[in-house]
């Protein structure tokens, strides 16, 4: 069965500090990658998507980069982390269902704080 | 225009009654529907998927779909107090088939 696999889970860091969060996915081949933010008030944002190694695809301008170095992992990134960067980051990976829906299943989340 | 709207809540109903969240999205070209549960301090769950017109079961859940009106519901037969949790709407976006999701309904099913 496919599982995917997300960490660190919590982390608190001082403004201006770099960032890396790491995804990966078993029991699947050549998945759609993707990371989302939550934070308060603001509800699931897509940040990142992928199709493939090195294909990302950025879905508003910020402060944060992706990177697919292997086909199973999927890593988010920061040089200096800015306070508006706190928030609930989301790896989730995406499958075609026989009804041919393209359905999502999410990591466990890492909440990031940044003070 | 906002591509998904859904009502923040938080919406009260009564242990047993049925409780019905709603969603409207803007995009016509979507197919796809996507129901998900958020316990707090959790990831989304999905509880359904629809894209055809009209209504899906699978147990004490129904997703109904119009996509003439651009609506999308979840109805929740039963309720129990483990339904209490953000329920978030989602569809696959036409032009470049990327999931897009509302900012959730807070949910409160009363022991």
């Amino acid at each position: 069965s496919q599982t995917i696999h997300q960490w660190p889970a919590t982390l608190v860091q001082p403004v201006g500090s770099p960032l890396s969060l790491e995804c990966t996915v078993e029991g699947t081949s050549n998945p759609n990658l993707y990371w989302y933010r939550q934070a308060a008030g603001r509800g699931l944002q897509l940040l990142f998507y992928s199709v493939g190694i090195g294909q990302i695809s950025s879905e508003v301008p910020q402060n944060l980069s992706a990177s697919r170095p292997q086909d199973r992992q999927f890593i988010l990134s920061s040089k200096k982390l800015l306070l508006s960067d706190s928030g609930f980051y989301l790896c989730a990976w995406s499958t075609i269902r026989a009804s041919g829906a393209n359905v999502l299943t999410f990591g466990a989340g890492s909440r990031l704080t940044v003070l | 225009q906002k591509e998904v709207e859904q009502n923040s809540g938080p919406l009260s109903v009564p242990e047993g009654a049925i409780a019905s969240l709603n969603c409207t999205y803007s995009d016509r070209g979507s197919q796809s529907f996507f129901w998900y549960r958020q316990y707090s301090g959790k990831s989304p769950e999905l509880i359904m998927f629809i894209y055809s017109n009209g209504d899906k079961e699978d147990g004490r859940f129904t997703a109904q779909l119009n996509k003439a009106s651009q609506y999308v519901s979840l109805l929740i037969r039963d309720s129990q107090p483990s339904d209490s949790a953000t329920y978030l709407c989602a569809f696959l976006r036409g032009r470049d088939d990327k999931i897009i999701f509302g900012k959730g309904t807070r949910l409160h099913i009363l022991p």
